[in-house]
C-alpha cells in the first residue's frame, strides 16, 4: 500500500520563476492538503483540496495556487518566487469519510536563489 | 502569540530515560491532537492521534490531553538513540477535514 508520494524531491529555482510541485495521495484518500515548512519551524497550512475544489486556505498570498485532479492527485503552483519561499513543501492526504487524520509525504525541498 | 507553543529544545537525555514533550495551545476549538516524529530532511510521521481529553498508550508512547488546561504531552519510555528526531505536536478542529496547526517542534537527542 503506497503512502503519499511527492515529486520532485529537490528543486532549485531563481527569483521570479514559477514552480509546480506534485503529490499523489495515499491509496483510498480523497483529500489533499499542502504545507510549507521553513527551516526550524513547524509546517504551515497553505490550502486543502477536496472534490477538485479548494476547501480551506491558510494565510498565503495568491501566488500560491493549486489543483486537484479526478484521481485525487494534486499540484501546488508558486508564481513569482521569492527568496523567502525556500522551504520544504509537504503534501498530506486524508479520507473524508472517517475521523482519520492526515498522513504526510516526504516533501519537496525548494531552494530559491 | 502563536496558537500552539512548543519548546524547541534541544532536549538531550541518556538512553533508557523517560522523555516528556509538551505543547500548550490557545484555541478552544481544537478537538483532535496529534504527535508527529520528523527525522532530518524527511516528512512528518504520525505517532499518536487522540480525540478530546484523556490518555492513549501505544507501545513505548503515551499521549495525554488536558483540554481544561489546553495542554498536551507525549511520554516516551525506555528512550532509544533511534528516537532522536524532532517531535511536532499538531491540532485540528475537525480531523483531516480541516487544517492542522503545528507547534514549532522539539528536537530530541537520545545519547547512547
Amino acid at each position: 500500500d503506497a503512502g503519499v508520494t511527492q515529486s520532485p524531491t529537490h528543486l532549485i529555482k531563481t527569483r521570479g520563476q514559477q514552480v509546480t510541485l506534485r503529490c499523489s495521495p495515499k491509496s483510498g484518500h480523497d483529500t489533499v492538503s499542502w504545507y510549507q515548512q521553513a527551516l526550524g519551524q513547524g509546517p504551515q497550512f497553505i490550502f486543502q483540496y477536496y472534490e477538485e475544489e479548494e476547501r480551506q486556505r491558510g494565510n498565503f498570498p495568491d501566488r500560491f495556487s493549486g489543483h486537484q485532479f479526478p484521481n485525487y492527485s494534486s499540484e501546488l503552483n508558486v508564481n513569482a518566487l521569492l527568496l523567502g519561499d525556500s522551504a520544504l513543501y509537504l503534501c498530506a492526504s486524508s479520507f473524508s469519510g472517517t475521523r482519520e487524520t492526515q498522513y504526510f509525504g516526504p516533501g519537496t525541498r525548494l531552494l530559491v536563489l | 502569540q502563536k496558537e500552539v507553543e512548543q519548546d524547541p529544545g534541544p532536549l538531550s537525555v541518556p538512553e533508557g530515560a523517560i522523555v516528556s514533550l509538551n505543547c500548550t495551545y490557545s484555541n478552544s476549538a481544537f478537538q483532535y491532537f496529534m504527535w508527529y516524529r520528523q527525522y532530518s530532511r524527511k516528512g512528518p510521521e504520525l505517532l499518536m492521534y487522540t480525540y478530546s481529553s484523556g490518555n492513549k498508550e501505544d507501545g513505548r508512547f503515551t499521549a495525554q490531553v488536558d483540554k481544561s488546561s489546553k495542554y498536551i504531552s507525549l511520554f516516551i519510555r525506555d528512550s532509544q538513540p533511534s528516537d532522536s528526531a524532532t517531535y511536532l505536536c499538531a491540532m485540528s478542529a475537525d480531523t483531516g477535514r480541516r487544517a492542522l496547526t503545528f507547534g514549532s517542534g522539539t528536537r530530541l537527542q537520545v545519547q547512547p
